[in-house]
C-alpha cells in the first residue's frame, strides 16, 4: 500500500474555475502535510503547509485537512494557465527523523 | 528560506562513471537531504546527510552506491558510482526550515549513456 497517494491526473479546468487537487495517506499519526508545485524540468516549490484539521487559506490556495478520513486536499480558486504543473503532496512521517513521504503527484492543466 | 545552489545542473556521463553533485545551503542547517526523481515518479528520499556523522540512508540504497559527504553546515555532496542507465534520473538537494517543510535546490538532471 502506498504510503501517500494521488491521483495522477491529468486534471484539466478551464481558466477561471476551481481546480481540487486530493490526497489520502496511510500513516495515522501524521501531524504535518504539504503541497508542493512542480512546473516540468524544474524543482518543487512549497505552496501551502497544515497542521490542523479544517481549512487554511493563503490567496487563491485553501489547503482542507480532515485527519479522521486521512485526507488532505487543494483547491486552487480561478485557476490561470500558469497554474498547470504537477502538484506533489507530502507527509512528514513519525518515523525516525524528519522524513518527507511524497505523493506521485497531480498534473493540472488549466485550459484557456 | 534557504537559498539552495546545487551543481551540476545536468550532465551526460558514461556508464560505470562516478558523478559527485554538490549542495551548498546560505545558511546553517542541521539535516540536509538527498531525493532522487525518476522520469514521471515522485520524489524518493536516498538519505539524510547529517553533520559530524554518517548519512542515513534509506531501503534500497547504499552507501557504496551513493556516497555522501557533509563537511560542515553549509555544504554536502552525493556521489552517484559505477553508473548505469538505470541512474538517470533527477537528484535534488533540500534542507528544512523550522516549519519543518522542505526546499528544494534546483536539481541535477543526470542522464547516463
Amino acid at each position: 500500500q502506498k504510503e501517500v497517494e494521488q491521483n495522477s491526473g491529468p486534471l484539466s479546468v478551464p481558466e477561471g474555475a476551481i481546480a481540487s487537487l486530493n490526497c489520502t495517506y496511510s500513516d495515522r499519526g501524521s501531524q504535518s502535510f504539504f503541497w508542493y508545485r512542480q512546473y516540468s524540468g524544474k524543482s518543487p516549490e512549497l505552496i501551502m503547509f497544515i497542521y490542523s484539521n479544517g481549512d487554511k487559506e493563503d490567496g487563491r490556495f485553501t489547503a482542507q485537512l480532515n485527519k479522521a478520513s486521512q485526507y488532505v486536499s487543494l483547491l486552487i480558486r480561478d485557476s490561470q494557465p500558469s497554474d498547470s504543473a504537477t502538484y506533489l503532496c507530502a507527509v512528514l512521517s513519525t518515523g525516525g527523523g524528519n522524513k518527507l513521504t511524497f505523493g506521485t503527484g497531480t498534473q493540472l492543466k488549466v485550459e484557456l | 528560506s534557504a537559498v539552495i545552489s546545487q551543481k551540476p545542473s545536468r550532465d551526460i556521463c558514461q556508464r560505470g562513471t562516478s558523478l559527485t553533485i554538490q549542495c551548498q545551503v546560505d545558511s546553517q542547517v542541521t539535516m540536509m537531504f538527498w531525493y532522487r526523481q525518476q522520469p514521471g515518479q515522485s520524489l524518493t528520499l536516498i538519505a539524510t546527510a547529517n553533520q559530524g556523522s554518517e548519512a542515513t540512508y534509506e531501503s534500497g540504497f547504499v552507501i557504496d552506491k551513493f556516497p555522501i559527504s557533509r563537511p560542515n553546515l553549509t555544504f554536502s555532496t552525493l556521489t552517484v558510482s559505477n553508473m548505469s542507465p538505470e541512474d538517470s534520473s533527477i537528484y535534488l538537494c533540500s534542507v528544512e526550515s523550522s516549519n519543518t517543510e522542505a526546499f528544494f535546490g534546483q536539481g541535477t538532471r543526470l542522464t547516463v549513456v
